[in-house]
């Protein structure tokens, strides 16, 4: 158990619509990074915040948001679904901000968008 | 555009023997790699680092290679044991962002 937790696990959901993915950092753990991982394909960093505030930004589209919470979990928010956005989302956490910092990864959110 | 690349989907190696997975990678401005273990059904797990300084880094049976003339990174697994059985990803990273390969999964043979 990495300590960094997930929910929900599993979402099915229609193209068009909406979606809130949440993930709770390990205790003690600053920085939340976001990951999209499609069929077949490696791990698209999307995002990371640092204590409340952006520190990186990668491939993320611009139907998709997140924000990180004064209690330092963090949501990732898509919107206008896509076929193409299902994949398994990983969130991670870790104590700093920097690269050398090692980043715990949740088990993921699994999104089916029929 | 895939930064990263791990050019063998699977491997199979016996039980006390070495396993040597590999990644390629295309941005000479990569400043930092990373190893992950990935398990069915858990998030990736982090297995070991290297920065572009160093050509090497050991941890335990664990061991990275950095070549970076030939922008080619590999992990050495000795000896291997069944329990390494799992998918492996490299990564690396350029001003905070982290690009990842595809995987490599290897199956170690009791």
């Amino acid at each position: 158990d990495s300590g960094v937790t997930q929910t929900p696990k599993h979402l099915i959901t229609a193209t068009g619509q909406r979606v809130t993915l949440r993930c709770s950092p390990r205790s003690g753990d600053l920085s939340v990074y976001w990951y999209q991982q499609s069929l077949d394909q490696g791990l698209q960093f999307l995002i990371q915040y640092y204590n409340g505030e952006e520190r990186a930004k990668g491939n993320i589209l611009e139907r998709f948001s997140a924000q990180q919470f004064p209690d330092l979990h963090s949501e990732l928010n898509l919107s206008s679904l896509e076929l193409g956005d299902s994949a398994l989302y990983f969130c991670a956490s870790s104590v700093g901000s920097g690269v050398k910092n090692i980043q715990y990864f949740g088990a993921g959110t699994r999104l089916s968008v029929l | 555009d895939q930064q990263v690349k791990q050019n063998s989907p699977s491997l199979s190696v016996q039980e006390g023997r070495i396993s040597i997975l590999n990644c390629d990678y295309t941005n000479s401005m990569f400043d930092y790699f990373l190893w992950y273990k990935k398990y069915p059904a858990e998030g990736p797990t982090f297995l070991i680092s290297i920065s572009s300084i160093k050509d090497k880094n050991e941890d335990g049976r664990f061991t990275v290679f950095l070549n970076k003339s030939a922008k080619h990174l590999s992990l050495h697994i000795v000896p291997s044991q069944p329990g390494d059985s799992a998918v492996y990803f490299c990564a690396a990273s350029v001003r905070n962002q982290f690009y990842f390969g595809t995987g490599t999964s290897l199956t170690v043979i009791p």
